[in-house]
């Protein structure tokens, strides 16, 4: 069974840029959560998705990320304009949901480093 | 807002020894997950605990929940150094929102 496919890996810009990242998640999987994982800390939800709705973005700085999840499969997040402390680990995730079970898996993450 | 606090934050234990992570968090619920994180890996799962008093084990971890007290437990036992990685217990809400705690990063050293 494929896992949760992100991309990019790596990413480095310059603050005040823009950036987005991509998620693929497992086939069948009705919830999907995007999480930003600062260097040394646990990960920290920022949105999440039930098929193509959002359940909970209320930590999502909206000024400047925003998230989509087209016909509940991929999920893009993007950053505009982003800063210094935007740097971290941006790690999506999904699960079946409910009734199945919300165990999350979690894909390999986009590393953003903002310089 | 569910708070989902983890003790010790950093453990360092000799191989052979044991030892227990407790994860305590701060609202009803009876699902509660254990991860592993390597450096500058992604999240594994480890344990899925669906109700009150359940108990998993897998080679030298074993994880409880005891959803009265809000608190789950992983148990180390007879550390090996292969069990050096950050450990995060993850609290799951009535609308799936999954909530991690603060982590604990165990190494073990000989």
């Amino acid at each position: 069974e494929a896992g949760v496919a992100q991309s990019p890996r790596y990413k480095i810009i310059e603050k005040r840029q823009s950036v987005a990242f991509w998620c693929n998640p497992i086939s069948g999987h009705a919830t999907l959560y995007w999480y930003q994982q600062i260097l040394g800390q646990g990960p920290k939800l920022l949105i999440q998705f039930q098929n193509n709705g959002v359940v909970d973005d209320s930590q999502l700085p909206k000024d400047r990320f925003s998230a989509e999840r087209l016909k509940g499969v991929d999920s893009t997040l993007k950053i505009q304009p982003a800063k210094l402390e935007d740097s971290a680990v941006y790690l999506c995730a999904s699960s079946l949901g409910d009734t199945w079970g919300t165990e999350a898996f979690f894909g390999q993450g986009t590393r953003l480093t903002v310089v | 807002e569910l708070k989902v606090e983890q003790n010790p934050l950093f453990l360092s234990m000799q191989e052979g020894k044991n030892y227990t992570i407790y994860c305590n968090y701060s609202t009803t619920s009876d699902r509660l997950y254990w991860y592993r994180q390597d450096p500058g890996k992604s999240l594994e799962s480890l344990f899925v605990l669906l109700s009150n008093g359940a108990v998993k084990q897998e080679g030298r971890l074993m994880a409880s929940l005891d959803t009265k007290a809000r608190l789950s437990t992983l148990h180390i036992t007879a550390a090996v150094h292969d069990l050096s990685a950050t450990y995060f217990c993850a609290v799951d809400t009535i609308t799936d929102k999954l909530i991690f705690g603060t982590g604990t990063r165990l190494q073990v050293f000989p």
